[in-house]
């Protein structure tokens, strides 16, 4: 079993249209979490820590659920510029940052 | 622009050659992690170098090594190069050695023939 697994899509979405997706991790003793973004042929750049409680980054809204060990990242009033790939993040105690496969996003008019 | 810069930008090497890449960090940061991520896969650990010294390592085999230079800019070296070593190597800079957030570079596309 992968340490951080993401459906890799893509998932086709109308602009304007809300899109959610989910990342597992395997790890019980993880610490932080992030979803990076990533565009075609570039290098990942960080969207946003996901906190506990949830937070909120403009259209962008991540949850953690501890429990079920699982983070979740919602996109509302797609643009077509939210095209990418979202790559979800874990670390656990130390330096290492253990990526998801990533997920595709595809915003189309 | 995050301010790290690699080289070079695109390889092609031969199957049991040596190559090194170069990684410049952004100002300020005194850690500097290694990544590998092939085609249509996320990017997987490597190591880390935090003031000069190997900080942490994946499951990467002995052939891929690495140095960190008193300046924090950092090399990876990989011998006896695989076919399936053909990816996009991107480095990430940071400070601590538990770093929240990374900076990555703009990675160098190495393939192997």
């Amino acid at each position: 079993r992968k340490e951080v697994e993401q459906d890799p899509g893509p998932f086709n979405v109308p602009e304007g249209a809300t899109v959610a997706f989910n990342c597992t991790y395997s790890n019980s003793a993880s610490q932080s979490f992030f979803w990076y973004r990533q565009d075609c042929r570039k290098e990942p750049k960080l969207l946003m820590s996901v906190y506990s409680s949830g937070n909120e980054d403009g259209r962008f809204t991540a949850q953690l659920n501890r429990a079920s060990q699982y983070i979740s990242l919602l996109i509302r009033d797609s643009k077509l510029s939210d095209s990418a790939t979202y790559l979800c993040v874990v670390k656990a105690a130390g330096n290492k940052l253990t990526f998801g496969g990533g997920t595709r996003v595809l915003v189309k008019p | 622009e995050t301010g790290v810069t690699q080289s070079p930008t695109h390889l092609i090497k031969t199957r049991g050659q040596q190559v090194t890449l170069r990684c410049s960090s952004q100002s300020g940061h005194n850690t500097v992690s290694w990544y590998q991520q092939a085609l249509g896969q996320g990017p997987q650990f490597i190591f880390q170098y935090y003031r000069e010294e190997e900080n942490g390592r994946g499951n990467f085999p002995p052939r891929f090594s690495g140095l960190q230079f008193p300046n924090y800019s950092s090399e990876l070296n990989v011998n006896a190069l695989e076919l399936d070593d053909s990816a996009l190597y991107l480095c990430a800079s940071s400070t601590g050695t538990s770093p929240s957030e990374q900076y990555f570079g703009p990675g160098t596309r190495l393939t192997v023939t």
